[in-house]
């Protein structure tokens, strides 16, 4: 069954420098989302991407961050400058048009802001 | 805004029983509702979705309802089992006679035990 991979699964960094976070969407998808999980909290919308353009976004996501799909199947989350409070589970999310509006996830990296 | 909120953080029933997990939303009217299990540090999965002219969907031992009107949706396991110990996700979506296929809104979720 086609799944959604992300890589690293992962990521130690230091405060003040750049991450980016990659995922593989489901090959036929055409929507795609960033999501993201602190520790023992609920998952949070990030933002959405469609069309090669960002089709929505939450107040998170500010300018620090930024989305590309750089070719036919990666999808990425760039944070600039990571800050102690990026320290989450993020998750990449994809879906299909005609699919139900059933959204599938990947795996999550996990970041680790020191 | 929009506010979804999930029973209870926390569910503990016995194996055989029906478990029944409930989410309510205010200030929202949403075109459909999905309900997602999630496990320790892994990514939620999608288990049913149901839309606003739908009273009840069924899968397996899943079931859900959903009543527009008290702005609530039911998720009822049956038959539980151990592995069926997880945290369960509401998340209301789109907008009522929209085609939105946009961002997922999360209820804190529900943590069921299923205790053998």
């Amino acid at each position: 069954e086609p799944e959604v991979t992300q890589t690293p699964s992962h990521q130690v960094t230091q405060m003040g420098q750049e991450v980016i976070l990659r995922c593989v969407p489901i090959s036929n998808h055409l929507y795609f989302y960033w999501y993201r999980q602190i520790l023992g909290q609920k998952v949070e919308f990030l933002v959405s991407f469609y069309n090669n353009e960002i089709s929505e976004k939450s107040e998170i996501f500010d300018d620090q961050f930024s989305v590309e799909r750089p070719d036919g199947s990666n999808f990425t989350l760039k944070i600039r400058s990571t800050k102690l409070e990026d320290s989450a589970m993020y998750f990449c999310a994809s879906l299909g048009a005609g699919a139900g509006r059933a959204q599938y996830f990947g795996p999550g990296t996990r970041l680790l802001v020191l | 805004s929009q506010k979804i909120e999930q029973n209870s953080e926390a569910l503990n029933i016995q194996e055989g029983k029906t478990a029944t997990l409930t989410c309510n939303y205010t200030n929202y009217s949403p075109a459909y509702l999905q309900w997602y299990r999630q496990d320790p540090g892994r990514g939620p999965v999608f288990l049913l979705l149901i839309r606003e002219n739908e009273k009840e969907k069924r899968k397996e031992r899943l079931k859900v309802t959903f009543d527009t009107t008290l702005k609530q949706s039911l998720f009822h396991i049956t038959a539980s089992q151990p592995a069926d110990s997880a945290t369960y996700l509401c998340a209301p979506g789109g907008n009522a006679g929209g085609t939105s296929y946009g961002k997922l809104t999360f209820g804190q979720g529900t943590i069921l035990t299923v205790h053998p």
